[in-house]
C-alpha cells in the first residue's frame, strides 16, 4: 500500500525568504507526482505535475523535483510572499487507467510579511 | 488551466433529506471522475471512482446506497447523498482527470455540505 510522507506538518517563515517543502513515498513505481495547494475551504490547486521519467518541473517561483528511486520529491518556492500561505499537497499516482492518487498530510505554510 | 466546477458551493439542509452535488468539466472531455471528503484540518479521503457510462467504484467503507454516483456524460458526475445525517457533514471535493495533458488530474472548488 502507497504512503505518502510530507515534512514539515507546518512551516512558518518571513517574507523573503526561500523554503523547500518535503515528501517522501513508499512504493517508487508511480506513473506521476502531483504538487497542489489548497486555500482554506476552497479546493485544490494543481501546481505542478511530474511524470515518472522528469526529474523536475518549474513554473515561476515553483520548482518540483522528483527522485524516483528514493521515493522523494522536494517542492522549492523561491522569495517566498504572503500570497504563498496555504496548505500545500503532494500525491503520487501509481498508474493505469482510473487509479487514483495517494496524498500526503499537507504541509501548511505561513510567510509573514 | 482546465476548470472543473462544483454546484453548489455550500447547502443546508435538514436530517433525512437528499443533497445532489454536481460536478463538471468546463473545458475538457473526463473519462474518470473522483469524489472526496475532507475533514477540518486533514487531507482528502477518496470515496469513490466515477467513470462515464459504468457502475462508479466505491473505497472501502463508503456505503454505495447512501453516496449514490451517476457519470451520466463526459463532462458531468454526480454524487447524491441521501436521507443526509449530521455525521455526513463535511466538504466534498470531485476531481477529474484530463487525459489530453498528461493526465493532470483537476480539482473542484468543493461543496460543504451541514446536515442539520
Amino acid at each position: 500500500k502507497q504512503e505518502v510522507t510530507q515534512i514539515p506538518a507546518a512551516l512558518s517563515v518571513p517574507e523573503g525568504e526561500n523554503l523547500v517543502l518535503n515528501c517522501s513515498f513508499t512504493d517508487s513505481a508511480i506513473y506521476n507526482l502531483q504538487w497542489f495547494r489548497q486555500d482554506p475551504g476552497k479546493g485544490l490547486t494543481s501546481l505542478l505535475l511530474i511524470q515518472s521519467s522528469q526529474r523536475e518541473q518549474t513554473s515561476g517561483r515553483l520548482n518540483a523535483s522528483l527522485d524516483k528511486s528514493s521515493g522523494r520529491s522536494t517542492l522549492y518556492i523561491a522569495a517566498s510572499q504572503p500570497g504563498d500561505s496555504a496548505t500545500y499537497l503532494c500525491a503520487v499516482r501509481l498508474g493505469g487507467s482510473g487509479s487514483r492518487l495517494t496524498f500526503g498530510e499537507g504541509t501548511q505554510l505561513t510567510v509573514n510579511p | 488551466g482546465a476548470v472543473v466546477s462544483q454546484h453548489p458551493s455550500w447547502v443546508i439542509c435538514k436530517s433525512g433529506t437528499s443533497v445532489k452535488i454536481e460536478c463538471r468539466s468546463l473545458d475538457f472531455q473526463a473519462t474518470t471522475m473522483f469524489w472526496y471528503r475532507q475533514f477540518p484540518k486533514q487531507s482528502l479521503m477518496l470515496m469513490a471512482t466515477s467513470n462515464e457510462g459504468s457502475k462508479a467504484t466505491y473505497e472501502q467503507g463508503v456505503e454505495k446506497d447512501k453516496f449514490l454516483i451517476n457519470h451520466a456524460s463526459l463532462t458531468l458526475s454526480t454524487l447524491t447523498v441521501t436521507s443526509a445525517h449530521p455525521e455526513d457533514s463535511s466538504f466534498y471535493i470531485c476531481s477529474a482527470r484530463d487525459p489530453g495533458v498528461g493526465e493532470t488530474q483537476y480539482f473542484g472548488p468543493g461543496t460543504r455540505l451541514l446536515v442539520l
